[in-house]
């Protein structure tokens, strides 16, 4: 049961803000929303994750609705580099666990 | 860099050899995750070690196992391969193992079974 839906590709032109929409509706009140993505078959990495604020780091912007039942990623300035495979994640309840990986977005950056 | 390192880079072998497959967590990270990457299954989640013990099981064969040693390497060892089992084997480490934690990932290991 897939706990997250993403459209599969999106594109977006370089230099601009590219925003990757997430559905959660069925995320719990203790679940954290993560992103992560992956470039080319190297290995995942990790981008941001919240839980109800929204949040910032030196890579992207996470927005969180209010309801909690969606969520954008966003990427300010778009490079070439930014093209990949974007894992939006909803996991938590306290307990370790592997991460789900579903089949992502794959974001186009164009020049 | 992640930090993350993960060897061999490349293993070709043959259907019914074993192999092992090494990990080596970033600085301080408790927790080590394996996951395997195939064309038609995607990313899965196979296992977690935390601090040397066994935490959580995902889609892990039988013919896979895997342990966590004192230094916190971890060892990913599967037997009697089948061409189903040709994949990127990727670790992955955390500081804990409860939320909330992200995980940092190593280059992967390529393994092609013939």
């Amino acid at each position: 049961d897939a706990k997250t839906t993403q459209p599969p590709s999106m594109d977006c032109a370089e230099g601009r803000a590219a925003n990757l929409p997430c559905n959660h509706s069925t995320i719990s009140g203790n679940e954290y929303v993560y992103w992560y993505r992956q470039i080319h078959s190297q290995g995942p990495q990790y981008i941001i994750h919240g839980l109800k604020n929204n949040e910032t780091n030196e890579m992207a912007s996470l927005i969180i609705t209010e309801d909690r039942k969606s969520s954008t990623l966003i990427l300010p300035h778009a490079t070439l580099r930014d093209t990949a495979v974007y894992y939006c994640i909803v996991m938590g309840g306290g307990g370790a666990d592997g991460l789900t990986f579903g089949k992502g977005t794959h974001l186009i950056i164009q020049p | 860099d992640s930090g993350v390192t993960q060897t061999p880079k490349h293993l070709i072998t043959a259907t019914g050899q074993r192999v092992t497959l090494r990990c080596s967590p970033r600085s301080g990270d408790l927790s080590v995750y394996w996951y395997q990457q195939s064309l038609d299954q995607g990313l899965q989640f196979l296992i977690q070690y935390y601090n040397g013990e066994e935490r959580a099981k995902g889609n892990i064969l039988e013919r896979f196992s895997a342990q966590q040693f004192p230094d916190l390497h971890s060892e990913l060892n599967l037997s009697s391969l089948e061409l189903g089992d040709s994949a990127l084997y990727f670790c992955a480490s955390s500081v804990g193992q409860s939320e909330p934690y992200e995980q940092y990932f190593g280059p992967g290991t390529r393994l092609t079974v013939t």
